[in-house]
């Protein structure tokens, strides 16, 4: 079964917008992750917050992550076409392996 | 350095033939994992090694074989392939930090596999 849940399934977006993606899970975790995958290709990874941080960035990739409400959020700033993709969270728990959501599509017009 | 390749690209099958697919990692890594990714069912983990000469079983491992005979390779056998297999497989492999749990994965790019 899915640890996590991406909200929502679909988002489309002008280049130039913000994009929010969320995630939430069921169980307590160790870290929580964030892959992009594009069209026909594998997952490459994004960013990681473990489950003591509370706010992560890497360029213009703003990650949230509140325990207490098990979810987490994507911001993606000042989008680009290139960003058009599926954007996957993925949960780590002790004694378990990484459990991916379903996935949020993506989609930047130009 | 080519990471994670995969092999073949894609593949169609008959029912009931059988067929390994190939994964390859040069980045010397303990972990690797096979996943099947079907349309709104995410990514779901089929078998996975923690090492060299090791497996164990996943989410979905019923219809599928795996052997770790070389740290680089992972293998997923499909003895008689059904209708039901036809996905993309994804191969993924991680590093072991030791003490932390961080299993951040390297994935990569899938084989399409069609049974008719």
């Amino acid at each position: 079964s899915q640890q996590g849940e991406e909200d929502p399934q679909a988002l489309s977006i002008q280049e130039g917008e913000n994009a929010t993606m969320n995630c939430s899970y069921k169980t307590s975790i160790n870290n929580l992750q964030w892959y992009r995958q594009n069209s026909g290709r594998g997952l490459v990874h994004l960013i990681l917050i473990r489950s003591n941080e509370r706010e992560k960035h890497s360029g213009r990739l703003r990650v949230t992550l509140d325990t207490s409400k098990k979810s987490s959020s994507l911001l993606i700033t000042a989008s680009r076409a290139a960003d058009t993709a599926s954007y996957f969270c993925a949960t780590k728990s002790s004694g378990s392996r990484l459990t991916f959501g379903e996935g949020t599509q993506l989609t930047v017009n130009p | 350095n080519a990471g994670v390749t995969q092999t073949p690209k894609f593949r169609v099958l008959k029912t009931g033939q059988s067929m390994t697919l190939l994964c390859a990692q040069d980045m010397n890594h303990e972990y690797m994992y096979w996943y099947r990714q079907d349309p709104g069912m995410g990514l779901r983990l089929i078998h996975y090694s923690v090492g060299e000469g090791t497996t164990a079983k996943g989410e979905v491992p019923d219809g599928y074989n795996v052997s770790r005979l070389k740290k680089q390779n992972f293998l997923l056998g499909l003895e008689s392939a059904a209708p039901s297999q036809t996905s993309v497989y994804f191969c993924a492999s991680s590093y072991v930090l030791v003490g932390a749990l961080q299993e951040t994965q390297y994935f990569g790019p899938g084989t399409r596999l069609l049974v008719l």
